[in-house]
Parts: C-alpha cells; sequence; structure tokens
C-alpha cells in the first residue's frame, strides 16, 4: 500500500461541495485507474489513464472529472458533491507489461461522505 | 459483456479446516483471473493470477487457486484457514471489452475464520 498513496483518507463534505481527491504513486507505473466501492456493488471503474496524455471514462463517470498532472499523480474531482456520490474511493496502478496480466495495485483508499 | 460472480456474499469456516471461496465468470476469449484480499481499513492486495498453463495457481499466504476452463470458474482455496484470514476477497477476470483489456470484480466475499 505504501507505493500508492491518497490524500484525504476520510473526508465529510456537504452537497454541491466540489472535492478532490488525489492519488500519487511511486510504482513508476505508467496505468492509473479510480474505482469507488459500494457494499454489495464491490468496485467499479470511474476513469482511467493509460499515460500522462491519455484519460479514459470508466462505467460510472458520470458527476466526477479526472486530472492526470504526471505519471506519478491521478487526481479524482467531484464538481458538486451528492449524497450518493458517498463511497469508498480507491485509486490504482499497472504496468501495462505485456503478458504480466496487468495486476493493480492499490492505495488505502478514501472514504467520502456527502452530507 | 465481461462478468465475474462471487455466489456467497459471506463464507463461515472454522480455524483449521480447508477454506474455499467461489468465483465465476463470463469473457471473450482467454481470460486472466485475479484474486485480492482486503483488510479492514485497508486497499485492495493482490493475492494470485492466471495467466495461462498450470490450472493451479498458488499465491500468497498458502492461497492457492483452481482454474476450470470447462467450468468458466476459478475457486480460490487454502487447506487450513487461519483466524488471520478473515478478510473480504475479490475474484476479477481481466478480458478484452471495446478494444480495451477491462477488469472486472465480482461483488466480495467475506471470509470468517472461527477460532
Amino acid at each position: 500500500d505504501a507505493d500508492v498513496t491518497q490524500t484525504p483518507r476520510n473526508r465529510i463534505t456537504k452537497t454541491g461541495k466540489r472535492i478532490m481527491l488525489e492519488c500519487s504513486q511511486t510504482k513508476g507505473h505508467d496505468r492509473m485507474y479510480w474505482y469507488r466501492q459500494d457494499p454489495g456493488l464491490g468496485l467499479r471503474l470511474i476513469y482511467y489513464s493509460f499515460d500522462v496524455k491519455d484519460i479514459n471514462k470508466g462505467e460510472i463517470s458520470d458527476g466526477y472529472s479526472v486530472s492526470r498532472q504526471a505519471q506519478a499523480k491521478f487526481s479524482l474531482s467531484l464538481e458538486s458533491a451528492i449524497p450518493n456520490q458517498t463511497a469508498l474511493y480507491f485509486c490504482a496502478t499497472s504496468s501495462g507489461l505485456a503478458g504480466g496480466g496487468d495486476t493493480q495495485y492499490f492505495g488505502p483508499g478514501t472514504r467520502l461522505t456527502v452530507l | 459483456a465481461q462478468s465475474v460472480a462471487q455466489p456467497e456474499d459471506q463464507v463461515n469456516v472454522a480455524e483449521g479446516n480447508p477454506l474455499t471461496v467461489k468465483c465465476t465468470y463470463s469473457v471473450s476469449g482467454n481470460p486472466y483471473l485475479f484474486w485480492y484480499v482486503q483488510y479492514p481499513n485497508r486497499g485492495l492486495q493482490f493475492l494470485l493470477k492466471y495467466i495461462t498453463g498450470d490450472n493451479l495457481v498458488k499465491g500468497s499466504y498458502g492461497f492457492e487457486a483452481e482454474f476450470n476452463k470447462s467450468q468458466t470458474s476459478f475457486h480460490l482455496k487454502k487447506p487450513s484457514a487461519l483466524v488471520s484470514d478473515s478478510a473480504l476477497y475479490f475474484c476479477a477476470v481481466r478480458g478484452l471489452s471495446g478494444g480495451y483489456q477491462k477488469v472486472t470484480f465480482g461483488t466480495g466475499t467475506k471470509l470468517q475464520v472461527i477460532p
């Protein structure tokens, strides 16, 4: 987990506020991902980036935006938070090397509560 | 569309007994299969993966998983459960979807090892 860090670890905010979650990695990986975890739903992909100039929507991107500031940094923004965005958010990285299955390495998570 | 099913929300097993956590999948082409474990207040940690070759894959902490192509299953097993194995376990499949090697996670199975 120390190779992938997320800030903040916990955040409580109000409906309509703008929130940014940050992710940094020291693994040297090109690929980075943002997921949200909800009880009973597993992990769902919000956005992914295969390099600094590549940003792609995942399955649940509405209401979210991202920025890949550098190879090591990938931030997730909620422009106007709403209560159903209350969830546990994970950043992950992978090397993208062929033949290795592209194992993902996860940060410790950010618990976001929107009141 | 690719999918992963973990049919049991929770599995209870006595310490020292063998454990099995079930996973079935649906994907186009040859699958890459993964198991991850999530301890409380932590991110997901990689346990093991199947890419190709031997159907029995060995991973971290004494866990293993058996790939069964005909049954499209990838069950996680351990010969003797420890209380410290209690955690949330996720199965994931990586396959080609819409031109992207997409990773789909199951909804997770909570493993409770009873002393």
